[in-house]
């Protein structure tokens, strides 16, 4: 079945590093791969996504690449914020999500 | 647009009481599904809904029952609550064709 491994937690920077969070996947067939952002006490929220290999997501500084011979799809920002204090998620969808355990980052200032 | 609506956002159950999460959505999306997140584990799927009339378990249905009432609506049901059902449970729609997941804020339970 299909299932997403993701870097764990958590990470602490300071403001200005750079951020990378490694994920990667098994599946079959193409599925569409997705990183969500969820702030303290909120609901998850879609950060990026790519459909297809070597598609590159970016949203809001980050970036990330659908690697189909290496099966990954790591996350990076070049200058982190305080307010990207989050976990972030990994996921992989056919036609359900399939989610990482969540890697917790905070920024420091 | 509200997007994914959910009711309660808290809520303290004794073992053995029975609750219904409601859940709702106004984008005209076909799929739903319910989740729930525990420290560790990332979200795991409870229930989802395809369509209209159609529900299917996830990976965790055990204790838990589904109504999808119209397309807008999809509630969640524990029947007789128990302490390991503690945990904060977000619904979610998405469109058929993007496979793209649209959260609603959560509920967290607790379950004494």
């Amino acid at each position: 079945g299909n299932s997403v491994t993701q870097m764990e937690g958590p990470v602490t920077l300071s403001e200005e590093a750079f951020l990378t969070i490694n994920c990667t996947y098994t599946a079959t067939g193409y599925p569409s791969l997705f990183w969500y952002v969820q702030y303290p006490g909120e609901g998850l929220q879609l950060l990026l996504k790519a459909t297809k290999a070597d598609d590159k997501g970016s949203n809001k500084g980050f970036e990330a690449t659908y690697r189909k011979e290496t099966t990954s799809f790591h996350l990076e920002k070049g200058s982190v914020q305080v307010s990207d204090s989050a976990v972030y998620f990994c996921a992989l969808s056919d036609y359900k999500l399939s989610f990482g355990a969540g890697t917790t980052v905070t920024v420091r200032a | 647009n509200a997007g994914v609506t959910q009711t309660p956002k808290f809520q303290v159950l004794k073992t053995g009481q029975s609750m219904t999460l409601q859940c709702a959505q106004d984008m005209n999306h076909n799929s739903m599904y319910w989740y729930r997140q525990d420290p560790g584990m990332g979200l795991r799927l409870i229930y989802y809904s395809a369509s209209e009339g159609t529900t299917d378990k996830g990976e965790v249905p055990n204790g838990y029952n589904v109504s999808r009432l119209n397309k807008r609506e999809f509630s969640l049901r524990l029947e007789s609550a128990a302490p390991s059902q503690t945990s904060v449970y977000f619904c979610a729609s998405s469109d058929s064709d993007t496979y793209e997941q649209y959260f609603g804020p959560g509920t967290r339970l607790t379950v004494t």
